[in-house]
């Protein structure tokens, strides 16, 4: 069966310190990967996707991640925080085929950037 | 522009009342998804759609029905609410054949007294 994990419930940096939220994912047929972001008492923003091609991804505001197929890992990372990237970050795996695809979610990483 | 729109934004309900919650995408996905989101349980499937006419039961679908009358629509309803249904609820489409990213509409606020 599939699954994400993000095995860190809450992480704390310093403002302009680098970032790196993991995330784990189980899953045998080729993933499509996401990472969203959700500020307080907002919906789901989209940070970057991974479809095929290159293994490290760019996204919006600094953020990019890399996929590694040998390591089923989807690691974001930023290499200096601002406080507004406090906020909690979801990574996602969209499983399925033939047009019929569920979505997959971790179960959430609290980010706290210290000023 | 590509969007999913939530309505209502907020709604109190009473304890056995109906309630249904819309969803409209303007982005010709094929799949639509409704979740919840509570305080340390993240976001939980309750209804998907793979497109018009299609509903399938997510992870959490007691007490819960879906409707997908069309490609733009997905609905989701309490028949009879209950305060354990308070939540926030999100409707998602996506399609990722087209390299379409899942988008997210900015949720419903749903409390049940």
């Amino acid at each position: 069966a599939q699954s994400v994990t993000q095995p860190d419930a809450r992480v704390t940096v310093s403002e302009g310190a680098s970032l790196q939220l993991r995330c784990k994912y189980s899953y045998s047929g080729t993933p499509y990967l996401f990472w969203y972001v959700q500020y307080p008492r907002q919906g789901l923003q989209l940070l970057l996707k991974y479809y095929s091609g290159d293994p490290v991804v760019q996204g919006v505001n600094g953020f990019e991640a890399e996929f590694s197929k040998s390591n089923s890992s989807f690691h974001l990372r930023k290499a200096s925080v601002h406080w507004s990237d406090s906020a909690v970050y979801f990574c996602v795996l969209s499983a399925g085929s033939s047009g019929s695809w569920q979505l997959i979610f971790g179960s959430g990483t609290q980010l706290t950037v210290m000023p | 522009e590509a969007a999913v729109t939530q309505s209502p934004r907020n709604k109190v309900a009473v304890t056995g009342g109906k309630v249904t919650l819309s969803c409209n995408q303007t982005n010709n996905h094929n799949n639509m998804y409704w979740y919840r989101q509570d305080t340390g349980h993240g976001l939980r499937l309750i209804h998907y759609s793979y497109g018009a006419g299609s509903t399938e039961k997510g992870d959490i679908p007691d007490g819960y029905k879906a409707s997908r009358p069309s490609q733009e629509n997905f609905s989701l309803i309490l028949e009879l609410a209950t305060p354990s249904q308070t939540s926030v609820y999100f409707c998602a489409s996506g399609d990722p054949r087209n390299n379409q990213a899942p988008l997210f509409g900015e949720g419903t606020r749903l409390s049940v007294l």
